[in-house]
Parts: structure tokens; C-alpha cells; sequence
């Protein structure tokens, strides 16, 4: 069974810094391209973050660009999301997921963990 | 931040049809396939249609979905109280270096 479990979300100041971490489970988790979503209190869904199976291929959503950095350590099973200069907007509940390695999409979601920027 | 655009409420009494349209452009949907999540309250979202219109096993077969050129729809026939959630088209975007973009949601609310 397919399993992604975050962590490492809680309150931060503005212009402070979060590192959040996903465990996979379930899969080879070296075998596929994964992803991070945020959704903030009451909105929609928002990708945050795509990174390929071996780190050479990473993109970035323009409202994070320079500011968070995905990562992943494949010996480790484990998904990253370092988040530097928070603001109040990226307050939400952050989404670790997985890319399907058969068409193009997200095929499994983690549970996720909120992220609270606030003073 | 959506680029894909969704009605944001639909409804419908108990065994009804329901559908959804999700409107995109030539760089998401008339490009790359369609994908549906749902999202139940207070849970996180679930595949539920694939490549337009494939269903994962587990779904039921009265979630369906469809696509041409530049808009894609999921229609939910014999609509059951356990299919009040919120629904998100999304589809990969190649404009811009590439991005991953989800519709704007829609509530599905059954009366």
C-alpha cells in the first residue's frame, strides 16, 4: 500500500523558515517523479513543487520561485520542501504527492500538514 | 492562480446527473491529458478519473469523464449522498519552464 506521510508543518513568524519532510512507503520510491501541493484555508488546490526521480529535473511555482527548494534523498525514501522568507500567504496545508509514472498526473496524496505564518 | 476554470457550485438530488466542466488552453488540456481529484471534507483529495477518462479500480463506474480540445467535463450519474465533495480538474501546463495546474474546484452538494 501506497503511503506518504508528512511532517515538520507548525507556526513560523513571517520571514521565517520551515523544512518539511515526506516518508514514503509502499512503492520504490526512486522510480518516480513527486511533487508538492499546498492548499490554504478554505481555497483550492495549489502545485507547489515538482522534482524527477534523480534531482536533475526540478520546476518551481512562480509564487514560491527562490524562496522553497525541493529536494529528495531517495536512500532515505523521503520527500523535502525547505521553505525560507514565509509569508502570511503560504499559509496552508501542505500536500506531499506522488507522479504517476504512466501518464501524466498526480496519483497519490499524503495526508498533509499545516503550515501556519503568522506573528 | 487556477488556470483551469471550473463552475464553483453544482448540485443535484439523489440519482441524478451531475457534470462538471474544467476549461483550460492549447498549453494544459489541449496538450496533455485531464486528471479528477475528489475531495471529501476534511480529508486529502483522490484520484478519481485518469488520462480523460480512466477510472483507477475502486471508483465507481458512475464517475466519467471526457475531454475535447480545450475542455474536459466529469459527469457523476446516479448521484449518492457520499459524492458531496469538492471536485478539481488538472493538467499539465507547458508553458513557462512547466507546471502542474489544478481547475478552480467545484462543490458538489446533493440536495
Amino acid at each position: 500500500e501506497v503511503q506518504l506521510v508528512e511532517s515538520g508543518g507548525g507556526l513560523v513568524q513571517p520571514g521565517g523558515s520551515l523544512r518539511l519532510s515526506c516518508a514514503a512507503s509502499g512503492f520504490t520510491f526512486s522510480s518516480y517523479s513527486m511533487n508538492w501541493v499546498r492548499q490554504a484555508p478554505g481555497k483550492g488546490l495549489e502545485w507547489v513543487s515538482y522534482i524527477g526521480i534523480s534531482s536533475s529535473t526540478i520546476y518551481s511555482a512562480d509564487s514560491v520561485k527562490g524562496r522553497f527548494t525541493i529536494s529528495r534523498d531517495n536512500a532515505r525514501n523521503s520527500l523535502y520542501l525547505q521553505m525560507n522568507s514565509l509569508r502570511p500567504e503560504d499559509t496552508a496545508v501542505y500536500y506531499c504527492t506522488r507522479a504517476s509514472e504512466s501518464y501524466s498526473g498526480i496519483d497519490y496524496w499524503g495526508q498533509g500538514t499545516l503550515v501556519t505564518v503568522s506573528s | 492562480q487556477s488556470v483551469l476554470t471550473q463552475p464553483p457550485s453544482a448540485s443535484g438530488t439523489p440519482g441524478q446527473r451531475v457534470t462538471i466542466s474544467c476549461s483550460g488552453s492549447s498549453s494544459n488540456i489541449g496538450s496533455n491529458t485531464v486528471n479528477w481529484y475528489q475531495q471529501l471534507p476534511g480529508a486529502a483529495p483522490k484520484l478519481l478519473i485518469y488520462n480523460n477518462d480512466q477510472r483507477p479500480s475502486g471508483v465507481p463506474d458512475r464517475f466519467s469523464g471526457s475531454k475535447s480540445g480545450t475542455s474536459a467535463s466529469l459527469a457523476i450519474s446516479g448521484l449518492q449522498s457520499e459524492d458531496e465533495a469538492d471536485y478539481y480538474c488538472a493538467a499539465w501546463d507547458d508553458s513557462l519552464n512547466g507546471r502542474f495546474v489544478f481547475g478552480t474546484g467545484t462543490k458538489v452538494t446533493v440536495l
